[in-house]
């Protein structure tokens, strides 16, 4: 039972264009999202997150848009970087597991930014 | 360096060893979790500490499987009588009571021969 679902397991974006990354979740009690950048051989870094009560959370380059009604949330990049390239994972969180931050993840997405 | 620490970062061992692996988080976290991540899906929860207490534990953990946190600081998972299914990439985790997010160690990658 996939609760978080990437449907695109990857997506290639040419340099200074925008990365849109998309990712759809079923269960109604989660109530933080987050997305986490992984590179080959490390361990998934913190990106950026959003709570529930909002729809869109900026941070420099990166936007989280949530459509609660929806149940989906997309990040996207602009400009995106040869840097960015990595595989993104969304992950949620809800109150009602009792622990804040056990994270349900996504299968994540590759992104590839092309010269 | 103050971020979460994991040790080894590679273990290959044969089926039906034990291992074990050290989990150091950032010191002002209170907040432990143990994930697990095959090739081509997300970390999977496996467990999560609250200062020493363990408070949850994934079906995903069986009895094979033992987390222990027993200062409320450093962290140890040790699998016994390791199958080959157990290979897998095993991430820490730890947050603080402020912070939902959780920051990720580099992991260690577990081959099982």
């Amino acid at each position: 039972d996939q609760q978080v679902k990437q449907n695109s397991p990857s997506l290639s974006v040419q340099e200074g264009r925008i990365s849109i990354l998309n990712c759809d979740y079923t269960n109604s009690m989660f109530d933080y999202f987050l997305w986490y950048k992984k590179y080959p051989a490390e361990g998934p870094t913190f990106l950026i997150s959003i709570s529930s009560i909002k729809d869109k959370n900026e941070d420099g380059r990166f936007t989280v848009f949530l459509n609660k009604s929806a149940k989906h949330l997309s990040l996207h990049i602009v400009p995106s970087q040869p840097g960015d390239s990595a595989v993104y994972f969304c992950a949620a969180s809800g109150a009602y597991t009792g622990t804040a931050s056990k994270l349900t993840f996504g299968t994540g997405t590759r992104l590839q930014v092309t010269l | 360096d103050t971020g979460v620490s994991q040790d080894p970062r590679h273990k290959i061992t044969k089926r039906g060893q034990n291992v074990t692996f050290r989990c150091d988080p950032i010191s002002e976290h209170n907040r432990l979790y143990w994930y697990r991540q095959t090739l081509g899906q997300g970390p999977e929860f496996l467990t999560y500490f609250q200062n020493e207490a363990q408070l949850e534990k994934s079906r995903l953990l069986s009895d094979r499987f033992s987390a222990e946190r027993p200062k409320g600081s450093f962290s140890t998972l040790e699998i016994q009588r390791t199958e080959q299914g157990d290979s897998a990439m095993y991430l820490c985790a730890s947050s603080s009571k402020l912070n939902t997010e959780a920051f990720f160690g580099q992991g260690t990658r577990l081959t099982v021969v």
